[in-house]
């Protein structure tokens, strides 16, 4: 099956510990992106990347972190420098390298901190 | 205010009703419309992608765009059960925006 996994689906952590997010897809999909939801707001970019060793911060990249380092794989790593880290985080993927693309998401990962 | 505004609800209607949810945006220079449908604790999932003004039907989907206006719409025909969930908004221009997203329930 084609698709984007997630994994954990659900994450606990106590405050000031990092943690890393994992994001796979075999959809030969170069650009990835993630995002967090919160209730009552939109998805907000944190990180997205077109090419392999390559990513761009978004619009909430402070206290996150990713890598890049092969086309299938792009893991987010949640510092103790977010001050909110508590929150619903989803990995997205496009065809194409812009980002007019069409988006496919995973499944997402629940992260709360406490 | 934000650049992407859809009402949060949340909508209640009857099976076999017609929904109609909506956003406004205030930047003109999107040109992708793209409607997703989130089932609680899932990852959103793309019903429709839009191009400019128009509309565009797949099956009891309608998506509608008016550019002039700055408003766009889906619409549900005969809606079912199994189509209560939350409804995104997105569009496009250089960056992608997200509405808040609209819960839907459809009571059998």
């Amino acid at each position: 099956d084609g698709g984007i996994t997630q994994s954990p689906k659900y994450l606990f952590r106590k405050e000031g510990q990092n943690v890393t997010l994992s994001c796979e897809q075999n959809l030969n999909h170069d650009a990835m992106y993630w995002y967090r939801q919160d209730p009552g707001q939109g998805l907000r970019l944190i990180y997205y990347s077109q090419i392999v060793n390559d990513f761009q911060k978004g619009d909430i990249a402070e206290g996150y972190s990713v890598s890049r380092e092969k086309k299938e794989s792009f893991p987010l790593t949640v510092t103790s420098a977010q001050k909110n880290p508590t929150a619903f985080y989803l990995c997205a993927s496009s065809t194409g390298t812009g980002r007019l693309d069409e988006q496919y998401f995973g499944p997402g990962t629940r992260l709360t901190v406490t | 205010q934000k650049e992407v505004e859809q009402d949060p609800g949340p909508l209640s209607v009857p099976e076999g009703a017609i929904v109609s949810l909506n956003c406004t945006y205030s930047n003109s220079a999107f040109q992708y419309f793209m409607w997703y449908r989130q089932y609680s604790r899932k990852g959103p999932e793309l019903l429709m992608y839009t191009y400019s003004s128009g509309n565009k039907e797949d099956g009891r989907f309608t998506a509608q765009v008016d550019k002039s206006s700055k408003y766009i719409s889906l619409f549900i025909r005969d809606s079912q059960p199994s189509d209560s969930a939350t409804y995104l908004c997105a569009m496009s221009a250089n960056d992608m925006r997200f509405g808040a997203g609209t819960r839907l329930t459809v009571k059998p």
